[in-house]
């Protein structure tokens, strides 16, 4: 079965600052990797995703994130946050062989201080 | 234009109302999905419909019924509505089940109180 684990559920980080928010998942099959953000009062978005190739992957406002197999990790970093960063951040997974049936992480609340 | 819209956004009832949450996508996609959302923020599947078929039933009451007249729109009924179903359900859309590299766009969300 697959799972993911988010091991921050808030992480404060002051403007500018650097970010990263961790991201580990198991699974005994292929998968494939999703973080999406929620903003206050709104559904979720995608950020990135991975599903081969380059094990960096960048997505939309800045982020990027970095598949490492022997790790079983997905870490989501920023190199330098804006207060419109603040939101609820989701690491997800489906894996190959099944329908899309995503399992999400619980979540890291990323709080940005000004 | 909206890509993924439900109604009403917020929905506030008594116990044992029935209640509907209706959701439409204007994506083109052959999947749609519910979600429910609890007061930690956790997200879990509940249905999923491809083309008006139901594909995923997680483990909900059977208070719980999901319809789909065609696969642009997917709503979702409450019957005997208890406390515990107090939560935020979001409706989502992807391109196709059987693609699981494909994401999933997702409506606003329906804030459900119970009281």
């Amino acid at each position: 079965a697959q799972s993911v684990t988010q091991l921050d559920s808030q992480v404060p980080v002051f403007e500018e600052a650097p970010v990263e928010l961790r991201c580990n998942y198991s699974s005994s099959v292929s998968v494939y990797l999703f973080w999406y953000v929620q903003y206050p009062n709104q559904g979720l978005q995608l950020l990135l995703k991975y599903l081969s190739g380059s094990t960096l992957v960048k997505g939309i406002n800045g982020f990027e994130a970095e598949f490492n197999k022997s790790q079983t990790s997905f870490h989501l970093r920023k190199p330098s946050v804006h207060i419109s960063d603040t939101a609820e951040y989701f690491c997800a997974v489906t894996y190959s062989g099944g329908y899309q049936k995503v399992t999400f992480g619980i979540g890291t609340k990323l709080q940005v201080i000004p | 234009d909206t890509a993924v819209s439900q109604t009403p956004k917020y929905l506030v009832t008594q116990m044992g109302n029935d209640k509907s949450i209706k959701c439409e996508q204007n994506l083109g996609h052959d999947t749609m999905y519910w979600y429910k959302q609890d007061s930690k923020k956790f997200l879990k599947i509940m249905f999923s419909y491809n083309n008006k078929e139901l594909i995923i039933n997680e483990t909900v009451p059977n208070r719980f019924s999901p319809k789909s007249p065609d696969k642009a729109h997917l709503n979702l009924h409450i019957n005997s509505l208890e406390l515990g179903d107090s939560a935020v359900y979001f409706c989502a859309s992807s391109q196709d089940f059987r693609a699981y590299s494909y994401e999933q766009y997702f409506g606003p969300g329906t804030r459900l109180t119970v009281t």
